[in-house]
């Protein structure tokens, strides 16, 4: 089985500017969560999609968003780029149950570097 | 509200030694608890899971962990540690009575094994 695939691997953007990252997961799983890793703060939830609606959100901006579509494949966009949003974004997911103890499993991430 | 304490930023030990990660939680109800490794440029790996039953768990690469519910933690350990598993750990938290559907990531704990 594929893993969690991201796309692309490294991007460099500058202030202003916005971004689009793309996530694909596990074939056969629904839910897909989106996080930023940076050295200071460790991982940032950012949010989390099942079935193509939002189930959860982090406490970040609203230039941050997200979208799922109905393959399961995820989209997130960043605009009005700044220098703070520098970081490596990762995408997880995993089966989805009524019971939530499933593990996620990471895609590599995107490395954003805003100049 | 949840959260997830990894008190050490940096953990050193002498291959073939024993290692310990610490982690210690804070959930209203019965916590699932989750360990993941990341390795340079890569996403996280899941290494084990407590969800409920017998304290010790046995996870991935001969890694363990306890859960403690009385000192609320949930510890890493090997018995003997590999250069290999020098990496970057952490440690996750899901409450599955809070009703939202988010893991709680600790900030990481990099581990060293010197040879």
């Amino acid at each position: 089985k594929a893993g969690v695939t991201q796309t692309p691997r490294y991007l460099i953007k500058t202030r202003g500017q916005q971004v689009t990252l793309s996530c694909s997961p596990i074939s056969g799983h629904r839910s897909v969560s989106w996080y930023q890793q940076t050295p200071g703060q460790g991982l940032q939830f950012l949010f989390e999609y099942f079935s193509e609606t939002q189930r959860n959100k982090g406490n970040f901006p609203g230039r941050f968003s997200g979208r799922q579509f109905s393959n399961s494949r995820s989209e997130m966009n960043v605009s009005t780029l700044e220098l703070g949003d520098s970081a490596l974004y990762l995408c997880a997911s995993s089966l989805a149950s009524s019971q939530n103890y499933n593990e996620q499993f990471f895609g590599p991430g995107t490395r954003l570097t805003v100049l | 509200a949840q959260s997830v304490a990894q008190p050490e930023d940096q953990v050193n030990v002498a291959e073939g030694n024993p290692l310990t990660v610490k982690c210690t939680y804070s959930v209203s109800g019965n916590p699932y608890l989750f360990w993941y490794v990341q390795y340079p440029n890569r996403g996280l790996q899941f290494l084990l899971k407590y969800i409920t039953g017998d304290n010790l768990v046995k996870g991935s690469y001969g890694f363990e962990a306890e859960f403690n519910k009385s000192q609320t933690s949930f510890h890493l350990k090997k018995p003997s540690a590999l250069v290999s598993d020098s990496a970057l750990y952490f440690c996750a938290v899901r409450d599955p009575t809070s009703g939202t559907y988010k893991y709680i990531f600790g900030t990481g704990t990099r581990l060293k094994v010197l040879a």
